[in-house]
């Protein structure tokens, strides 16, 4: 089965730069996905294809997938960021979730 | 805006079926998307069930294959997933969604609320 990796948890200050990854074998040949859990909600895609953005979602998110690693970026992080950030992609006819990462902003 | 609804027992006894039904509303379910099945266990992170696309062609998470089966209910604009033989291991909060994007590609764009299945006696 294809596992993908995230750090279980990332810190950031308000304000700064959050980087999030996801690893896994030659993951940069297949498109990644991006969705923000708040606790108590239901998952929010936030980057698609790699690097797109829905309606709505803003800009300070964005995506990168190279190699064997897919970074979601969010650029001026605020408070309303701190949520849980899972990474999806698509194998063999499978769905596969990252374990997700906590993002604090502190 | 499409809304998707879960609905089902809130508690099954173990090796009994689990049964939910996603509505979805604003939105035509013979449309050309694909719907899908994800869990949570709680405090756990996400895990893929399975998908149904527009064609009726399903596909299911290895790990749960067996005991699987999502199915479509176009009269009533609804999926449907069934889980057999379940256990305390498939206590989590399941979700439907909808699927964007063509299979090496694809994407939950829209999710229901989520609603909680407890398995115990």
């Amino acid at each position: 089965s294809y596992d993908l990796t995230q750090p279980p948890s990332v810190s950031v200050s308000p304000g700064q730069t959050a980087r999030i990854t996801c690893s896994g074998d030659k993951l940069g040949n297949e498109y990644t996905c991006w969705y923000q859990q708040k606790p108590g909600q239901s998952p929010v895609l936030v980057i698609y294809q790699d690097r797109k953005r829905p309606s709505g979602i803003p800009e300070r998110f964005s995506g990168s997938n190279s190699g064997n690693t897919a970074t979601l970026t969010i650029s001026g992080t605020q408070a309303m960021d701190e949520a849980d950030y899972y990474c999806q992609t698509w194998d063999s006819n499978t769905v596969v979730f990252g374990g997700g990462t906590k993002l604090t902003v502190l | 805006q499409v809304q998707l609804q879960e609905s089902g027992p809130g508690l099954v006894r173990p090796s009994e079926t689990l049964s939910l039904t996603c509505t979805v509303s604003d939105y035509s379910i013979t449309t050309d998307y694909s719907w899908g099945w994800i869990r949570q266990p709680p405090g756990r992170g996400l895990e893929w069930i399975g998908i149904i696309y527009h064609s009726g062609s399903a596909y299911y998470n290895p790990s749960l294959k067996s005991r699987v089966t999502i199915s479509v209910d176009t009269s009533k604009n609804q999926f449907s997933l069934g889980l057999s033989s379940v256990t305390a291991a498939d206590t989590a909060v399941y979700y439907c969604a909808r699927v964007l994007g063509i299979p090496a590609e694809m994407y939950f764009d829209y999710w229901g609320q989520g609603t909680l299945v407890t398995v115990s006696s």
